[in-house]
């Protein structure tokens, strides 16, 4: 089955670190270029961060460059996402996704996990 | 940044009617846009990208349609499972990005 499992989300303090991983099965994760989306409590989608198959391709949103960071380990079928000095608007549910095709379309997701920055 | 809007914000409907969303885009995006489903406290997933290429196991009674700017997502005959957000996304220009969202609801 292909699947997608987030971990690392929580409440943190703003300016804190955090660091959320999605472990891959199922598919050729090494294959795969992946996303990171979030979802503001009660609000849409927003892209966040891409990465290519071999990590050596990054971006980022605006909102979060400078402050994310993206990798991978393709040895470990895990995707991860470095968050240091968080604000309160980065609270969200935070989804990895699979790429559809090498493009932003994401054809698998995992179930997210949230983060929530507050003092 | 292209924005995409998405219309109506809430559709309220029965089981059995049609549903009609749109999404417009603020300059032309040619085919490049797909669909989500998303419902509460669940992940998004893919119903059509590029437009009007349905993802595998969409069931027959979703259709996508449009290009340039403007695109449709058709239910023809709502099932009681697709009372849901539905969101569209563009790809053809960086930052991808997505629509606002319209909600599905039952009436």
């Amino acid at each position: 089955e292909v699947q997608l499992v987030e971990a690392g989300g929580g409440l943190i303090q703003p300016g804190g670190s955090l660091r959320l991983s999605c472990a891959a099965s199922g598919f050729t994760f090494s294959s795969s270029w992946m996303h990171w989306v979030r979802q503001a409590p009660g609000k849409g989608l927003v892209w966040v961060s891409s990465i290519d198959s071999d990590g050596g391709a990054t971006t980022y949103a605006d909102s979060v460059k400078g402050r994310f960071t993206i990798s991978r380990d393709n040895a470990k079928n895990t995707l991860y996402l470095q968050m240091n000095s968080l604000r309160a608007e980065d609270t969200a549910v935070y989804y990895c996704g699979r790429a559809w095709s090498g493009t932003y379309y994401m054809d698998v997701w995992g179930k997210g996990t949230t983060v929530t920055v507050s003092s | 940044e292209i924005v995409l809007t998405q219309s109506p914000a809430t559709l309220s409907l029965s089981p059995g009617e049609r549903a009609t969303l749109s999404c417009r885009a603020s300059q032309s995006v040619s085919s490049y846009l797909a669909w989500y489903q998303q419902k509460p406290d669940q992940a998004p997933r893919l119903l059509f990208y590029d437009a009007s290429n349905r993802a595998t196991g969409i069931p027959a009674r979703f259709s996508g349609s449009g290009s340039g700017t403007d695109f449709t997502l058709t239910v023809s005959s709502l099932e009681p499972e697709d009372f849901a957000f539905y969101y569209c996304q563009q790809r053809i220009n960086w930052p991808p990005t997505f629509g606002g969202g319209t909600k599905v609801e039952i009436k």
